[in-house]
């Protein structure tokens, strides 16, 4: 079945590490975004990916990096710069306008990071 | 800032219809209304969408005003696992390349009661 799988499913790091959350898609979606949610909040924006080899900063991408180097994969890098990673991470992915008729979004079932 | 207000919580009876409102007062003409919930510690699921006309899926259905500044998502027969944050977004669908952001408030928490 086609979807979105994202791993580990729970993550600790020490303070100071870079951690890199897997994002990956067998749905030949071309746009693909990671989201961050805090306890009782909605989801903020951190990265977004429209196609291969090209993304964009969301909301709040400090302290985080990303690369789209395939179509099916999108790994998000949680850096020492982040001054409060612990969180619940969210990959998505949707159609390109012209790709389906259906045009929601599919998400994962998220990353829990925890710093230590 | 999402484009839409949603009432924080609200509770309904197993069994019954449940009922969630959303304001989207500054809604575009080429914007549609989106559902989506998210149940515990899980990813966001896509329910139902719509632009002008009221929209029925095996989910749910979804009444929206008719100067589109509003719109309902209607759980006919609540049951225990609808127990989820609901969200209401409004977006565009882009005819071609271009940026878009999925904007997320806050929700709904709905709790389905036996």
């Amino acid at each position: 079945d086609g979807g979105i799988t994202q791993s580990p499913k729970y993550l600790f790091r020490k303070e100071g590490q870079n951690v890199t959350l897997s994002c990956e898609q067998n749905l030949n979606h071309d746009a693909m975004y990671w989201y961050r949610q805090d306890p009782g909040q909605g989801l903020r924006l951190i990265y977004y990916s429209q196609i291969v080899n090209d993304f964009q900063k969301g909301d709040i991408a400090e302290g985080y990096s990303v690369s789209r180097e395939k179509k099916e994969s999108f790994p998000l890098t949680v850096t020492s710069a982040q001054k409060n990673p612990t969180a619940f991470y969210l990959c998505a992915s949707r159609y390109s306008p012209g790709q389906q008729t259906n045009y929601g979004y599919t998400f994962g079932s998220g990353t829990r990071l925890t710093v230590v | 800032d999402a484009k839409t207000t949603q009432p924080p919580s609200m509770d309904c009876a197993e069994g019954r219809a449940a009922n969630l409102p959303c304001n989207h007062s500054t809604i575009s003409g080429n914007e549609y209304v989106y559902w989506y919930r998210q149940i515990h510690s899980q990813g966001p699921q896509y329910i139902i969408h719509g632009l002008k006309n009221n929209e029925t899926n095996e989910m749910a259905s979804l009444i929206i005003t008719e100067d589109r500044k509003s719109s309902t998502l209607i759980l006919p027969h609540a049951t225990l696992r609808d127990t989820a944050v609901y969200y209401c977004i409004v977006r565009a669908h882009l005819v071609q390349g271009g940026s878009e952001k999925l904007v997320f408030g806050k929700g709904t928490k709905l709790t389905v009661n036996p």
